[in-house]
């Protein structure tokens, strides 16, 4: 089983649609959650820290699940501009693969 | 405030050869993680240094290696390059220990021929 898993998509929606990724982890001793966002060609960049409590920036949303080792992202009101790869990040302090295991994404496509 | 740089853009190299990746972190960050990331997947950790030293490494050949320097920027080296190297090699800053918010650079694209 794979360390952080994320459908892979494409999801492809109109302007305006809301849209959640999900994605789980395997590793119970994950401490840290994140989602990055990748434009094609570009580098992640950082959007959002995912917190127990569930946190919210404006259009997004993230929340966590440590029971379930469950993490999604809500983005409401879709803009053209949010098309990009959502990458699903866990941190595992001392873990063999590094302290950041990302997914392998969800490519969102927002249409006019 | 500059951000993470990374040199050089766009390199292609034939099998067989070395190349050599620049990285400068973040200002005020001590901390440079590298990783490779080929098409249609995530980056995948290749090894972190911190104070000079490699602190952790991932599941990659000794043919990759890396250093870190006194004003914190780093390199990484890769010998005896193979088709399957061509990627895209990011690399990432941080601050302090243990390392959770990391910033990634741009990127350097390899091409292997």
């Amino acid at each position: 089983r794979k360390e952080v898993e994320q459908d892979p998509g494409p999801f492809n929606v109109p302007e305006g649609a809301t849209v959640a990724f999900n994605c789980t982890y395997s590793n119970s001793a994950s401490q840290s959650f994140f989602w990055y966002r990748q434009d094609c060609r570009k580098e992640p960049k950082l959007l959002m820290s995912v917190y127990s409590s569930g946190n919210e920036d404006g259009r997004f949303t993230a929340q966590l699940n440590r029971a379930s080792q469950y993490i999604s992202l809500l983005i409401r009101d879709s803009k053209l501009s949010d098309s990009a790869t959502y990458l699903c990040v866990v941190n595992i302090p001392g873990g063999s693969q590094g302290n950041l295991i990302f997914g392998k994404g969800t490519k969102l496509s927002v249409k006019p | 405030d500059a951000g993470v740089t990374q040199s050089p853009t766009h390199l292609i190299k034939t099998r067989g050869q070395q190349v050599t990746l620049r990285c400068s972190p973040k200002s005020g960050h001590d901390t440079v993680s590298w990783y490779q990331q080929a098409l249609g997947q995530g980056p995948q950790f290749i090894f972190q240094y911190y104070e000079e030293e490699e602190r952790q490494r991932g599941n990659f050949p000794d043919r990759f290696s890396g250093h870190q320097f006194p004003n914190y920027s780093s390199e990484l080296n890769v010998n005896a390059l193979l088709l399957g190297d061509s990627a895209l090699y990011l690399c990432a800053s941080s601050f302090g220990e243990p390392s959770y918010e990391q910033y990634f650079g741009p990127g350097t694209r390899l091409t292997v021929t």
